[in-house]
């Protein structure tokens, strides 16, 4: 099992350029989530992904949007780029509900926005 | 809404000298906890979590927490820490049915010869 991926590994846009990132999971799990990684900030969550179908905004949505593509692929989006978009970005996974149960995180996205 | 406080951002120590990062957190409703330990570029892994019963709960990688309800902590501990242990730890809440998460912002390990 793989996992959870992530593509890109690495991106460098220019302040107002589009990208998405791809999320993908092989444990059949139905919850999924992106999350943002600022130093001195922990983990704060964008979207999540209750099950396939659904989607629901976190703490910091603004300048995202995502697609859960079918049970396995969730992406994100962001359609104009702002410096303050510059961190890392996790992708993640769990059974039904994180309440009570772990989440499994891709590896990251680095992106810079310049 | 849940909140977690990590009380130190960074905590130095000695190779084979014991170690505890400090967590508290604060909810009006029933929580379950979680410690997530991160290594350089990569993504969080579980360390252990409290959900229900036995308020000492033992994780992986000879890690134990234990879950002080009047207190609202859950502090993480090591008896004796290796250079391997260098990383930073999350600790986490999220509310018992809910989807969403909390994470601490981050206490950074750092383990010297």
């Amino acid at each position: 099992n793989a996992g959870v991926t992530q593509t890109p590994k690495f991106q460098v846009l220019k302040t107002g350029q589009s990208m998405t990132l791809q999320c993908a999971q092989d444990m059949n799990h139905n919850s999924m989530y992106w999350y943002r990684q600022d130093p001195g900030m922990g983990l704060r969550l964008i979207y999540y992904s209750a099950s396939e179908g659904t989607t629901d905004k976190g703490e910091v949505p603004n300048g995202y949007n995502v697609s859960r593509l079918n049970k396995r692929e969730f992406s994100l989006r962001l359609e104009s780029a702002a410096p303050s978009q510059t961190s890392v970005y996790f992708c993640a996974s769990s059974e039904l509900s994180p309440g009570g149960s772990e989440q499994y995180f891709g590896p990251g996205t680095r992106l810079t926005v310049t | 809404a849940q909140s977690v406080t990590q009380l130190d951002s960074q905590v130095p120590v000695f190779e084979e000298a014991p170690v505890e990062l400090r967590c508290n957190y604060s909810s009006s409703v029933s929580v379950y906890l979680f410690w997530y330990v991160q290594y350089p570029n990569q993504g969080l892994q579980l360390l252990l979590k409290y959900l229900s019963g036995s308020t000492l709960v033992k994780g992986i990688n000879g890690f134990e927490a234990e879950f002080n309800k009047s207190q609202t902590s859950f502090h993480l501990r090591k008896p004796s820490v290796h250079i391997s242990d260098t990383a930073e730890y999350f600790c986490a809440v999220s509310r018992t049915g809910g989807f969403k998460t909390i994470f601490g912002a981050g206490t950074r390990l750092f383990v010297k010869a």
